[in-house]
């Protein structure tokens, strides 16, 4: 595709809730990342995919969180029970390896879903 | 493990004046280093990024940043600011080809007539 694509956008949960948020990446890129940006706050990372692979999930602020990649490319973010501290931007990005040696890919960004709990 | 700090959290300058967006990182390997922008209700952009080799770095937009290993600094400029440069700009680190972006808190520039 064009580009990293996300949906829905904005999304409004109560608490309690459980959420899900879907990633579409690039067309053919390989890794997958999740993260999360607080109001005001850079993003920071929740977790990772290679391919189907869930490589690190070191992120992921509590077992509520969940995500899954299950074909290697659409990946999910689901957030069960959600709490009001869940509220912010989930970023998802995508890449390919790059063909050059020691250079780092690029992170394609897609432009968020705004979660608010209330 | 590795950070970055981003000195100032609200810049502004006035259209035709220079840029200087400061970036200051830890990392106790040789890092990858990027600054990304955004814009309201969209994704990051890349500008630029640092890998290997020249460590003056030309990205999109007039941007450039230098790396310099002995300050451990990322510092973004722009000889001449325009309003369409208002927006959020983030630097990031990474260590290794495929991992995760360690992000600064953003620095806000403002540009005014």
């Amino acid at each position: 595709g064009a580009g990293v694509s996300q949906s829905p956008r904005y999304k409004v949960a109560k608490r309690g809730q459980d959420v899900a948020l879907r990633c579409d990446p690039i067309s053919g890129h390989v890794s997958l990342f999740w993260y999360q940006q607080a109001l005001g706050q850079g993003p920071e990372f929740l977790t990772y995919f290679q391919n189907e692979a869930q490589l690190d999930k070191s992120g992921l602020p509590s077992d509520r969180f969940f995500a899954e990649r299950p074909e290697g490319s659409v990946s999910t973010l689901k957030i069960q029970r959600t709490q009001q501290e869940d509220s912010a931007v989930y970023l998802c990005a995508s890449s390919s390896p790059s063909l050059l040696a020691g250079v780092a890919d690029t992170q394609y960004f897609g432009p968020g879903t705004r979660l608010t709990v209330l | 493990a590795q950070s970055v700090t981003q000195l100032g959290s609200h810049v502004s300058v006035s259209e035709g004046a220079l840029v200087l967006l400061r970036c200051n990182y830890s990392s106790s390997v040789p890092p990858y280093l990027f600054w990304y922008v955004q814009y309201p209700n969209q994704g990051l952009q890349l500008l630029l990024k640092y890998t290997t080799g020249a460590t003056l770095v030309k990205g999109i937009n007039g941007f450039e940043a230098e790396f310099k290993k002995s300050e451990t600094s990322f510092h973004l400029t722009k000889p001449s600011a325009h309003m369409s440069d208002a927006a959020e700009y983030f630097c990031a680190v990474r260590t290794g080809t495929a991992s995760k972006l360690t992000f600064g808190t953003g620095t806000r520039l403002q540009v005014t007539l």
